[in-house]
């Protein structure tokens, strides 16, 4: 089943930061992340296994709750560069390979 | 740098024709999934496959039929095209080690048909 992730668009000033989430209905085994920009492939930010961990690379960060069936993607102080639309890709508990993504949300960082 | 490789970037290509998109990668990776998304819009996985011989269908139903004779390729075909099949076909690899395993995308190929 899709995840869900809100909000479907933010647009800021860069130096602002923003957060999108990602859930499921279902229980998780795996959540990633990507970033697409236009015209160009995905490309991938961070995995979070269960367990409730939280990711970084450099001033994008990510949160797990397995219990909420939830994670949280946080882009601190953003650059123009962050601009793009970001997707989560979920593994169901059964670890059947599949991935599955959400529907997209769309960040324009404005100078 | 992730080595996956999708031919033909572009294609139009008139209703009624068979098409195969090709998907190579030399990686090594058991895994490889085929994405169709359409400008703007969400991936949908419409197949995927654990190794050699092994296919599965994904979530979102397709007229398309895939193959899995060597690891490193992993051929789309349509064997009529519509225009209804106009969209962007992205195919991705990843490793056989579980969930914890990032996707590596080609760069699409871009399907018209007229």
């Amino acid at each position: 089943q899709q995840p869900v992730q809100s909000p479907q668009a933010v647009i800021l000033r860069e130096g602002e930061d923003a957060v999108i989430n990602c859930s499921s209905s279902k229980a998780l085994y795996s959540v990633h992340w990507y970033r697409q920009k236009h015209g160009e492939a995905p490309v991938f930010l961070m995995i979070l296994l269960k367990g409730g961990e939280q990711k970084g690379h450099e001033k994008i960060s990510a949160s797990f709750n397995e219990k909420k069936q939830q994670s949280s993607l946080y882009l601190t102080a953003s650059q123009l560069s962050y601009s793009g639309t970001y997707f989560c890709g979920t593994h169901g508990s059964g670890n059947t390979g599949k991935l599955i993504f959400g529907q997209g949300t769309t960040l324009q960082v404005k100078p | 740098e992730a080595d996956i490789y999708q031919t033909p970037r572009y294609l139009v290509i008139g209703t009624g024709k068979k098409i195969t998109l090709e998907c190579s990668q030399t990686m090594g990776h058991d895994k490889m999934y085929w994405y169709q998304q359409d400008p703007g819009m969400e991936l949908h996985l419409i197949h995927y496959s654990y190794g050699v011989n092994s296919t599965e269908k994904g979530d979102l139903s397709s007229e398309s039929t895939v193959s899995r004779i060597r690891t490193e390729h992993f051929p789309l075909t349509l064997e009529s095209a519509r225009p209804s099949h106009t969209s962007q076909y992205l195919c991705a690899s990843s490793e056989m080690t579980g969930a914890d395993s990032p996707l590596h995308f080609g760069n699409g190929t871009r399907l018209t048909v007229t």
